[in-house]
């Protein structure tokens, strides 16, 4: 069975701080994967899409990077956080070709 | 403009009773997906839909892909079916990219 881990839970930075966020998916080999971003009390937002390792499509400029490193890895990650990255963060996975979702836990940002 | 349209934005249930949620779509929709978030945020999937009818237990989906919506069908409604509920579209011709309501806030009251 596959199974997706995203690190942290949570964490509280500083503005102007740097962000890694992480996603790993086991179980299924070259995998479609995802970030989303949830405002508290808000919808889902894609941020980033991968369909390959080294292969990653920007959807929405939020001063934010993605990059995949390997197969079954995903990362988030920012050189300076601001305030308006707090949320809660969702990576997911979908199998080549399909529209059908799974997602991590999450990681709750907090950013002061 | 808003591609996913949920309906109500929020619903109050006494426990037992029946209710019904709705998607309106305003973008190509090929397959539809319908979310629980619990209070920790996680993400239950609960119906991933062609368009078609599914059921499972006390809840039943169906998607009309020619009117382009998608409706939730809670039956007996229970404590621990409070929680957000969302929908999202698919299209097969961009995979990449599932498009989310803005979800239904659901409390279920004794």
């Amino acid at each position: 069975a596959q199974t997706i881990h995203q690190w942290p839970v949570a964490e509280i930075k500083a503005v102007g701080s740097p962000l890694s966020l992480g996603c790993t998916i086991k179980g299924k080999s070259s995998p479609n994967l995802y970030w989303y971003w949830q405002a508290t009390g808000g919808t889902l937002q894609q941020l980033f899409y991968s369909i390959t390792v080294g292969q990653v499509e920007s959807v929405v400029q939020l001063n934010l990077s993605a990059s995949r490193p390997k197969d079954d890895q995903f990362i988030l990650s920012t050189e300076k956080l601001l305030l308006s990255h707090s949320g809660f963060y969702l990576c997911a996975w979908s199998r080549q070709g399909g529209s059908d979702y799974t997602f991590g836990s999450g990681t709750r940002l907090l950013v002061i | 403009g808003d591609q996913v349209k949920q309906s109500p934005s929020a619903l109050s249930l006494q426990e037992g009773t029946n209710s019904a949620l709705r998607c309106n779509f305003s973008i190509a929709t090929t397959t539809v997906q319908w979310f629980l978030q619990n209070p920790r945020g996680s993400l239950m999937n609960l119906f991933y839909l062609v368009p078609g009818t599914k059921e499972n237990g006390r809840l039943k989906s169906t998607f009309n892909s020619k009117e382009s919506y998608s409706t939730l069908h809670i039956r007996d409604a229970q404590l621990e079916d409070s929680g957000t509920y969302f929908c999202a579209a698919g299209a097969s011709s961009s995979f990449s990219k599932l498009v989310f309501g803005q979800g239904t806030s659901l409390s279920v009251v004794p």
